[in-house]
Formats: C-alpha cells, structure tokens, sequence
C-alpha cells in the first residue's frame, strides 16, 4: 500500500514570492506517477502538474516546479513568483503505473497569498 | 470541450433513501474514478474502474457500489445511504498508458455535495 505525507497544513506567503510545499510518499513500485493538484475556493479540483518516476528531470509548468528525489521519496512544489490566485488547497497524489487507476492523495496544504 | 459531468452539484437526502450520482467523460478515457472529500482527510478514493465492466475497490468502498457498462459513464450507487456518507464527492477520469500520447492523471468533475439527514 502507497501513503502520502504533507506534512504542512497550512502555509503563508507574500505575493510575488516563492514558496515551496512538501510532500513525501512510501512505495515498494518502481514505476510511478506523482501529481500536484490545486483546489481554489471553488472545490473544482485541478491538475497542477506531473512527474514520471522514470525521468529523472523534474516538471516544470510556468511558475510551478517539481523537485523530485526518488530515493528519499519526496516530491515538493515550489510556486515562484506567487499571485492571489494561487491561494488554494494543494494536494500531492501518487498513482502507480501497475496497478493504474488506484490513487493515494495527501491530506493537502492549504496555501495562502497575502497581498 | 473535454469534460468530466457529474451531476446533480447538490443533493439533501434522507437516511435510507436509495440515490444515485451520474458521471460521464467525454474524452474516451479508459480510467474513472470515484472519491469523497472530508475536512483533513484529503481525498479517498472509493472504486475505480480500467475499462468498461472492470472495476476495483479503492480505500473506502463500504456502502457504495458502482457500474461502468459504456466507457463514458460511471454512475456512484449508495443503495442505503446514512449520515457518515455525508460528503464532497469527485468523479474523475484519466486515459491510460496504453492509450497513445496519454497526460497521464485524473480530470476531475466538479463536484456533488451530498448531506444525508
């Protein structure tokens, strides 16, 4: 069985800065997908980015990286640049290639942009 | 537009009474899914299914059931439902990796609310 951990429930940050969210996972697989998702006030869950096990580069989409480090099994988000739209709940999600369509989520971190 | 629809957004019921959440995707993806939010348990996920008339159970099934008989649609079944159902209820879907040029990751609907009273 997968667990993923965030271990901040809940986080601050000045617009305009860089903040980084932490999640860490457990797993015997070894082919895998990590996900970050974002839940704005509107509940509408959103796909923020993604990361294959298998690469060693990490994601980047925009303002938003991955850093990646398969053997400690952690997998953080950093937001450069922070606007308000960022304030959300964000989730970190593990799906394993083997077994696809099971999902494991963390319990989230909800980030704050402060004007 | 590419889209996962579950409907109805909200519903009140009353303990017992039989219902029904509807889910369709319509981006022929392999994968769908079911999950409940609750405050501080982040999402779990309830059944999932590969492919029509494939389905699993995910961490929380007890007191739900499901179908996939077309690949579009994916209906949540609580044939009994009471209180501790009460819930944010996601529907979502993902192409798999056999399917070629597949983003791999679940596209969410947009959510049913549900009190059981």
């Amino acid at each position: 069985a997968q667990t993923v951990t965030q271990s901040q429930p809940e986080m601050s940050v000045q617009e305009a800065e860089t903040v980084t969210l932490s999640c860490t996972y457990d797993t015997s697989e070894n082919n895998y997908y990590l996900f970050w998702y974002k839940q704005p006030p509107s509940r509408q869950m959103i796909l923020v980015i993604r990361q294959e096990a298998y690469k060693q580069q990490n994601a980047t989409e925009n303002r938003f990286s991955v850093n990646f480090q398969k053997a400690a099994k952690s997998f953080s988000l950093k937001i450069s640049d922070s606007q308000l739209g960022d304030t959300a709940m964000y989730f970190c999600a593990f799906m394993a290639y083997d077994n696809a369509g099971k999902s494991t989520f963390g319990d989230g971190t909800t980030l704050t942009v402060k004007p | 537009e590419a889209q996962v629809t579950q409907n109805p957004r909200y519903l009140i019921t009353v303990t017992g009474k039989k219902l029904t959440v509807t889910c369709s995707q319509n981006m022929n993806h392999e994968y769908m899914s079911w999950y409940r939010q609750d405050p501080g348990l982040g999402l779990r996920q309830i059944y999932y299914s590969m492919n029509v008339e494939v389905t699993d159970k995910g961490d929380v099934p007890e007191g739900y059931k499901v179908s996939r008989k077309e690949k579009r649609n994916f209906p949540l079944i609580l044939e009994s439902p009471s209180p501790n159902q009460t819930s944010l209820y996601f529907c979502a879907s993902s192409c798999g990796p056999g399917q070629g040029n597949c983003n791999y990751g679940y596209t969410f609907g947009s959510g049913t609310r549900l009190t059981v009273v």
